[in-house]
């Protein structure tokens, strides 16, 4: 089963633009990540944020994380190309489910 | 560091036929998964091991499913008889004991069932 949804499924914005896209998740977390799929690739993990910490940067990426609301938003700043890819939240230590992803398309 | 090798990258069977696919972990990584990721969705776990002992395999469908570990290191997964809805990306990945965080991800196996 799906822990997580992203939001929304797919998205396409111009190069420069700022990309968001939203986790919601059902259970208490300790924990959640984000991960980048090229595609027909392996994931890459790209950020975790513990579940007492509200926001995280690395980069020109900006998590932040609402446990009220059960909820988590990834921001790419100042996009690329090479951005286009599928984006997935995780939850979980050890054994991680894995959200339905977001699929960003950056258009040069 | 050498990351986690699968092979092979692409298969096409046809249903009811056998397959397998084999995964290499990254050297010291105790913790291995075995994930199925189908068109459009999240990758959806199917087995975990710790070293040669399987810790977690709720969602393996075992009546067509079988995976091993022997070793402790490289593993197998396995399909038998294999169903239209079996195509899918099969994705192994591997973590340390010291770093449940560290997963690394390989490129995955492509099979197609027609």
């Amino acid at each position: 089963s799906q822990q997580g949804e992203e939001d929304p499924q797919a998205l396409s914005i111009q190069e420069g633009e700022n990309a968001t896209m939203n986790c919601s998740y059902k259970t208490s977390i300790n924990n959640l990540q984000w991960y980048r799929q090229n595609s027909g690739r392996g994931l890459v993990h790209l950020i975790l944020i513990r579940s007492n910490e509200r926001e995280k940067h690395s980069g020109r990426l900006r998590v932040t994380l609402d446990t009220s609301k059960k909820s988590s938003s990834l921001l790419i700043t100042a996009s690329r190309a090479a951005d286009t890819a599928s984006y997935f939240c995780a939850t979980g230590t050890y054994k991680y489910i894995f959200g339905t992803g977001t699929r960003l398309k950056v258009l040069a | 560091e050498a990351g986690v090798a699968q092979s092979p990258r692409y298969k096409i069977i046809e249903k009811r036929q056998s397959v397998a696919f084999w995964c290499n972990p990254i050297s010291g990584h105790a913790t291995l998964y075995w994930y199925q990721q189908i068109l459009g969705q999240g990758p959806k776990l199917l087995i975990q091991f710790q070293n040669n002992g399987v810790v977690d395999d709720s969602q393996l469908p075992k009546d067509r499913f079988s995976a091993e570990r022997l070793k402790g290191v490289d593993s197998t997964l396995k399909i038998q008889p294999a169903k239209l809805e079996d195509s899918a990306v099969y994705l192994c990945a591997s973590s340390s004991l010291t770093d449940p965080y560290g997963y690394t991800f390989g490129s995955g196996t492509r099979l197609t069932v027609v």
